[in-house]
């Protein structure tokens, strides 16, 4: 069964910082995406990272694919309130999509 | 365009009640599917679907049926609810299985079973 592990499970922090929050597997996945979900919503995908070791960038938000593609971070340059959600990974294999349990992230003004 | 539309947002079920959940979207999209979402443990997968016609368990399928005989229709039903199916549930749809194409999500059902 394959298991995505993401950490922190929470995450806070000031205005302006900047932060790195990771999906980890002991399985390989042909790709990884990554969502975010603001409350009351359904998540919205961010990107999706296919080849080891791609790096995407996203206006501030950075991600990174794992060389074994067992891994991924999400990296948060100056973080603003407006970055306040839930970030979820999300792979598959097999028609199957499952996430990881998310890390909450909020950003003090 | 509407995406995945979800109905209802808010139910309230006592013990033994069953309901259908809907959800519809209007893509064209190939593969459907079903999560629940409870507090600290993300979105876990119940059923999927790849077309009209075809639908397999995911991670948590116990107490859950459903159906596809339509590309833009993907009910979920609860038989005979559970205080264990106090949940929401999101429906969320994809050209394909392929996890390299995004999954559209419907607003989410807010289940409480008393």
């Amino acid at each position: 069964t394959q298991l995505l592990e993401q950490s922190p499970q929470f995450l806070s922090i000031q205005e302006g910082e900047n932060l790195t929050v990771y999906c980890n597997s002991s399985s390989v996945f042909s790709s990884l995406q990554w969502y975010r979900q603001e409350p009351g919503e359904g998540p919205v995908l961010l990107v999706t990272v296919v080849t080891g070791g791609e790096v995407k960038k996203l206006k501030r938000l950075t991600f990174q694919f794992g060389d074994a593609r067992k891994d991924s971070s999400l990296h948060i340059t100056a973080a603003q309130p407006g970055d306040t959600g839930l970030y979820l990974c999300a792979g598959g294999e097999d028609d199957k999509i499952i996430f990881g349990k998310g890390t909450r992230l909020h950003i003090l003004p | 365009n509407a995406g995945v539309t979800q109905t209802p947002k808010f139910q309230v079920l006592k013990t033994g009640q069953s309901m259908t959940l809907q959800c519809a979207q209007d893509m064209n999209h190939e593969y459907m599917s079903w999560y629940r979402q409870d507090p600290g443990m993300g979105l876990r997968l119940i059923h999927y679907s790849v077309g009209a016609g075809i639908t397999d368990q995911g991670e948590v399928p116990n107490g859950y049926n459903v159906s596809r005989s339509t590309t833009e229709d993907f009910p979920l039903r609860l038989l005979s609810a559970a205080p264990s199916q106090t949940s929401v549930y999101f429906c969320a749809s994809s050209r394909d299985g392929s996890s390299y194409n995004e999954q559209f999500f419907g607003p989410g059902t807010r289940l409480t079973v008393l």
